[in-house]
């Protein structure tokens, strides 16, 4: 089974729009730490977000926050008044600190935003 | 300077030849990570080490060898490249401590001919 499960492979959002990318995970961890990176056309990671599962508060940072709901194991990122920078690939990821070490991420959904 | 740098950036090369990818960083991170990423799939953890005497197969190691020639420098091997390695490789640094303490390189993209 995925442990990290990203169902939307594309998506189109008009310009200042809000925008939810979809993120569940799958762990028996009770430790573990989530996170969202953005890989724009030139291919860098970039790192956007962290919530840990101890965290009682959903991790914000500035226009980006994470709708974490732990009985539901989803991870949702959620990009506020959207901008024609924010078109790229967003990842999902997990980190279980009971497990071997390393990110596990999900497959992706591509992000376009439309004038 | 970019805290990790990968070289090269891009690279060709033929079927059945060795290839050495390489990575330095500056964070002074003891944890240093392989990834390789293919269109759809994301990344894929290839090997990962703790310190220069400790290096641990991830997910996807076969075909693949690593060294950690110091704590600075974790460089990557195909021994004998094949057409499915074409791919892009990032080179990662952590510290064991909890949050955001992931740093990537800016990755090399492989073809394999």
């Amino acid at each position: 089974a995925q442990k990290i499960t990203q169902t939307q492979p594309g998506m189109f959002v008009q310009e200042k729009e809000a925008v939810t990318l979809d993120c569940t995970y799958d762990t028996s961890d009770q430790s573990y730490g989530l996170f969202w990176y953005k890989q724009p056309s030139s291919g860098e990671m970039i790192f956007l977000i962290y919530q840990g599962s101890y965290d009682e508060q959903n991790a914000t940072e500035g226009r980006y926050s994470l709708n974490f709901q732990k009985a539901r194991k989803s991870a949702n990122l959620v990009i506020s008044a959207s901008q024609l920078g924010d078109s790229a690939m967003y990842f999902c990821a997990m980190r279980e600190w009971g497990g071997a070490d390393g990110l596990t991420f999900g497959k992706g959904t591509h992000l376009i935003i439309q004038p | 300077d970019a805290d990790v740098t990968q070289t090269p950036r891009n690279r060709i090369t033929k079927t059945g030849k060795r290839i050495m990818l390489e990575c330095s960083q500056t964070k002074g991170h003891d944890r240093m990570y392989w990834y390789r990423q293919d269109p759809g799939l994301g990344l894929r953890l290839i090997y990962y080490s703790f310190d220069v005497k400790d290096i641990n197969k991830g997910e996807i190691s076969d075909g693949y060898s690593v060294s950690r020639q110091a704590q600075a420098k974790f460089s990557l091997s195909l021994e004998s490249a094949i057409p499915n390695q074409t791919a892009l490789y990032f080179c990662a640094t952590s510290t064991p401590a909890l949050g955001h303490g992931y740093t990537f390189g800016s990755g090399t993209r492989l073809t394999v001919v």
